[in-house]
């Protein structure tokens, strides 16, 4: 069994939608959490990071930890075509050996 | 914010040769680097993790000797790939890890990622 779990789609939707994507993962050490969007043939780009369980909002994006779980997500609303890319949610045990373990990404097309 | 650069963005090179890819962080000064490899619809596979002024630390199932590491000063990491065989084709992604302000806070660490090499070896 991976450490963490994503469904690498494609995720198909129209303009304006709301999009989910999620993460299951097995390793309860884990207590920070962060998305990254890859566009193609790009390196990631931080979206957004929790330390722990609950919500965090930025503009139309949401993440969300449940611990108790073990899922994560990441709420993006009124998609937009220039949102189309790879998502990858990625965690770590926050120690100071700092190795972040990665989903496989979601591939995500917003079609206008 | 942040910025990772890394150079060449792609290479093309006969099998048997050897690339070198520079990773540096540009406003920051990063004690930590990552090297990651990602083939085709697949996530980042870390490599090894570049220290500097020490010797780096290979994953499981990586050869150090066809991987060699430098991380020479604090903004500058890099990766070596000795006699290239097409199997090593792939894009190679490094990041930095910037410190967080807070004094003994590992939490507010951030890890910057580079926008990637894609090597061909032919």
């Amino acid at each position: 069994q991976k450490e963490v779990e994503q469904d690498p789609g494609p995720l198909s939707v129209p303009e304006g939608a709301i999009v989910s994507l999620n993460c299951t993962y097995s390793n309860s050490a884990f207590q920070y959490f962060m998305w990254y969007r890859q566009y193609s043939r790009k390196g990631p780009e931080l979206l957004m990071y929790t330390y722990s369980s609950g919500n965090k909002e930025d503009g139309r994006f949401t993440a969300q930890v449940d611990k108790s779980s073990k899922y994560i997500s990441l709420f993006i609303r009124d998609s937009q075509p220039s949102d189309s890319a790879t998502y990858l949610c990625a965690m770590r045990v926050n120690t100071g050996g700092f190795k972040t373990i990665f989903g496989a990404g979601t591939r995500l097309f917003v079609k206008a | 914010g942040a910025v990772v650069s890394q150079h060449p963005s792609r290479v093309i090179c006969k099998s048997g040769t050897s690339v070198k890819i520079e990773c540096r962080s540009l406003d920051f000064q990063a004690t930590t680097m990552f090297w990651y490899r990602q083939f085709p619809k697949q996530s980042l596979m870390l490599m090894a993790t570049s220290n500097e002024g020490s010797k780096a630390t290979y994953e499981q199932g990586v050869e150090k000797d066809k991987f060699l590491i430098n991380h020479a000063s604090l903004t500058l990491s890099t990766l070596t790939v000795t006699s290239a065989h097409p199997e090593d084709s792939s894009f190679y992604i490094c990041s930095a890890v910037r410190k967080g302000r807070t004094s003994g806070s590992s939490i507010t660490d951030t890890q910057y990622f580079g926008p990637g090499t894609r090597l061909t070896v032919l």
